[in-house]
């Protein structure tokens, strides 16, 4: 079945550690997206990449790195700048520039700073 | 700047009763709209999206959804609910003529059913 596969569902994490929260897509979206959320903030954007091997800031950047090497994959990196990680964080795609904006969403990753 | 308003956190409805969640957008023209569904610990599910034409759209699970140009809101609605629509709803929106390709959600409004 077509979906997004976010890995892994949870993590805890030491402080100063960085993680990389994985994200895998096989539904040939070309957009790919990562948001955050935090209770009763809803959903802020962080990164997105519209092709692979580009990129761009979201509203949240700060302290989270990417990459996009397959179309497959948009994997997150929480650095230990990112000053309060704890969240749950969703990852999500769209067809691209000629969509209608519906997002594909995975079942999320729940990250703990201990 | 493109936005979006859910006014009202959090609802709490009997079993069986109307529902109505509200939702207002900021854009100049007409966006693309949508509401989700996010049930604890997972991620959102689209309930129904309105791009142009009828201003009233039927999604999935009984909800439909009504555009009002004059009001810029986007009001999602059920006759009547069941104990499995307690979920946090998002309403988002899109503009489909910026290169930029941002979604923008919500604070969502978080929905409790009384037995």
């Amino acid at each position: 079945d077509g979906g997004i596969t976010q890995s892994p569902k949870y993590l805890f994490r030491k402080e100063g550690q960085n993680v990389t929260l994985s994200c895998e897509q096989n539904l040939n979206h070309d957009a790919m997206y990562w948001y955050r959320q935090d209770p009763g903030q809803g959903l802020r954007l962080i990164y997105y990449s519209q092709i692979v091997n580009d990129f761009q800031k979201g509203d949240i950047a700060e302290g989270y790195s990417v990459s996009r090497e397959k179309k497959e994959s948009f994997p997150l990196t929480v650095t230990s700048a990112q000053k309060n990680p704890t969240a749950f964080y969703l990852c999500a795609s769209t067809l691209g520039r000629s969509n209608t904006g519906e997002l594909f969403f995975g079942e999320g990753s729940r990250l703990t700073v201990l | 700047a493109q936005s979006v308003t859910q006014p009202d956190i959090h609802i709490t409805v009997s079993e069986g009763a109307s529902l109505e969640l509200r939702c207002n957008y900021s854009y100049g023209a007409t966006p693309y709209l949508f509401w989700y569904v996010q049930s604890p610990g997972q991620g959102l599910q689209l309930l129904l999206k309105y791009f142009s034409g009828d201003t009233l759209v039927q999604g999935i699970k009984g909800f439909e959804a009504e555009f009002k140009r004059s009001q810029s809101s986007f009001n999602l609605r059920k006759p009547s609910v069941h104990w499995s629509d307690a979920a946090e709803y998002f309403c988002a929106s899109w503009d489909p003529y910026s290169s930029a390709s941002k979604i923008i959600f919500g604070s969502g409004t978080r929905l409790s059913i009384r037995p």
